[in-house]
């Protein structure tokens, strides 16, 4: 079936940088954009950008301009969203999502999601 | 950026009730706008797109109206399976904003 399956927990030290993973599988990877959304604890849902697989062309949240970055390997489908210089602000889970068939806007399918836990 | 507000923030209604979100767009977003439910613990999931589509496999009381800067999403009969919270969420050259989230609760 078609799925996103994101890499496990991650703890990091303020100041570090973190990176997810986010597999596919039952869909040609290159077809479809993949975004990341991120949620704090007990907050709401967060775009941080886009990424479209077949190209590497990316678009990024302004808050997140200089922070993050989206790449994939196409071999494996997968993709990956870095982001560096790590915050506590930054402690959240964060989705990998697939752009919809039919919608270039919408998000048919997530990751089961992936947290990082940013802590000195 | 385009800001999306949506109301109420929290309700509380009975199994049956017919429940409506609103979502206001700071600008012009013609129909780009999509609907989420997330239940604790899990990912979102799409319930409708581009405003007015239901989602394959979403019930059909669940339904969304609205053009331009204001938007509606309804649920006609309230189930206890429903209890979650409700995101909207628009895209406009290629950027993405969620409104704020509506937590749905039974009375």
């Amino acid at each position: 079936q078609v799925q996103l399956v994101q890499s496990g927990a991650e703890v990091k030290k303020p100041g570090a940088s973190v990176k997810v993973s986010c597999k596919a599988s039952g869909y040609t990877f290159t077809s479809y954009d993949i975004n990341w959304v991120r949620q704090a604890t007990g907050q709401g849902l967060e775009w941080m950008g886009w990424m479209n697989p077949n190209s590497g062309n990316t678009g990024y949240a302004q808050k997140f301009q200089g922070r993050v970055t989206m790449t994939r390997n196409t071999s494996i489908s997968t993709a990956y969203m870095e982001l560096s210089s790590l915050r506590s602000e930054d402690t959240a889970v964060y989705y990998c999502a697939r752009g919809h068939d039919y919608s270039n806007g919408a998000f048919d399918i997530w990751g089961q999601g992936t947290m990082v836990t940013v802590s000195s | 950026d385009i800001q999306m507000t949506q109301s109420p923030s929290s309700l509380s209604a009975s199994v049956g009730d017919r429940v409506t979100i609103t979502c206001q767009a700071s600008q012009d977003i013609s129909n780009y706008l999509n609907w989420y439910q997330q239940k604790p613990g899990k990912a979102p999931k799409l319930l409708i797109y581009d405003a007015s589509n239901l989602e394959t496999g979403v019930p059909s009381r669940f339904s969304g109206s609205g053009s331009g800067t204001d938007f509606t999403f309804t649920i006609s009969s309230l189930q206890p399976e429903d209890i979650a919270t409700y995101y909207c969420q628009q895209y406009d050259n290629l950027l993405f904003t969620f409104g704020g989230g509506t937590k749905v609760e039974i009375k």
